[in-house]
């Protein structure tokens, strides 16, 4: 199994939509939650990170964390064409060392 | 100020050659990472350099993979020899400590793209 389960998509909106990303986890100790956007041909950036539960806001987009449920989320507001691009769920715990452990991305793509 | 850089950003080789990947942190990182993501995997630790010293290399997959940080600026990755399995895409990150969690402002370079044919 896993330690991040992500759905790879495609996800295709239209523009001005509100955008839901989810990852599931099964290690408990993970505390720190990542958003990483990645367009074609790039590297990974880094959007967002979460400590442990709770939300955080970051103009459009908004990250939550359930660690009860071990499910993370990232919302996008008003989405654009922009936002097209490979969102990545990643996360970080004591444990893990010095590696980041990354769910699969999922492909979104913003239809005008 | 200059991002993460990888080179080349993209290499095509024959399996049982030699190929080095090289990357240039960002300027003051101590931290440096190597990642890659295999076709259709997910993004996978490979190893992670303070300075010129190896802190943790758990994720490199045999000895085929050497990595060095010389004078703990840039890096080298060398795949020898290379083998089909290896082709994908090799990721450099690097990061200061920050508040002792120095993984979550990693930065991340454009990546080089292997194939082995």
């Amino acid at each position: 199994q896993k330690e991040v389960e992500q759905d790879p998509g495609p996800l295709s909106v239209p523009e001005g939509a509100i955008v839901s990303l989810n990852c599931t986890y099964s290690n408990s100790a993970f505390q720190y939650f990542m958003w990483y956007r990645q367009y074609s041909r790039k590297g990974p950036e880094l959007l967002m990170y979460t400590y442990s539960s709770g939300n955080k806001e970051d103009g459009r987009f908004t990250a939550q964390v359930d660690k009860s449920s071990k499910y993370i989320s990232l919302f996008i507001r008003d989405s654009q064409p922009s936002d097209s691009a490979t969102y990545l769920c990643a996360m970080w715990g004591y444990s893990s060392a010095s590696k980041i452990i990354f769910g699969s991305g999922t492909r979104l793509s913003i239809r005008p | 100020e200059a991002g993460v850089t990888q080179f080349p950003s993209h290499s095509v080789i024959e399996k049982g050659q030699t190929v080095t990947l090289r990357c240039d942190p960002i300027s003051g990182h101590d931290n440096l990472y190597w990642y890659r993501r295999v076709m259709g995997k997910e993004i996978k630790f490979l190893l992670h350099f303070v300075k010129e010293s190896k802190q943790d290399e758990s994720g490199m997959p045999n000895n085929r993979f050497l990595a060095e940080r010389t004078g703990g600026t840039y890096s080298t990755l060398k795949v020898q020899p290379a083998e089909l399995e290896d082709s994908g895409v090799y990721f450099c990150a690097s990061s200061q400590k920050i508040k002792g969690v120095f993984v979550t402002e990693a930065f991340f370079g454009q990546g080089t793209r292997l194939t082995v044919v």
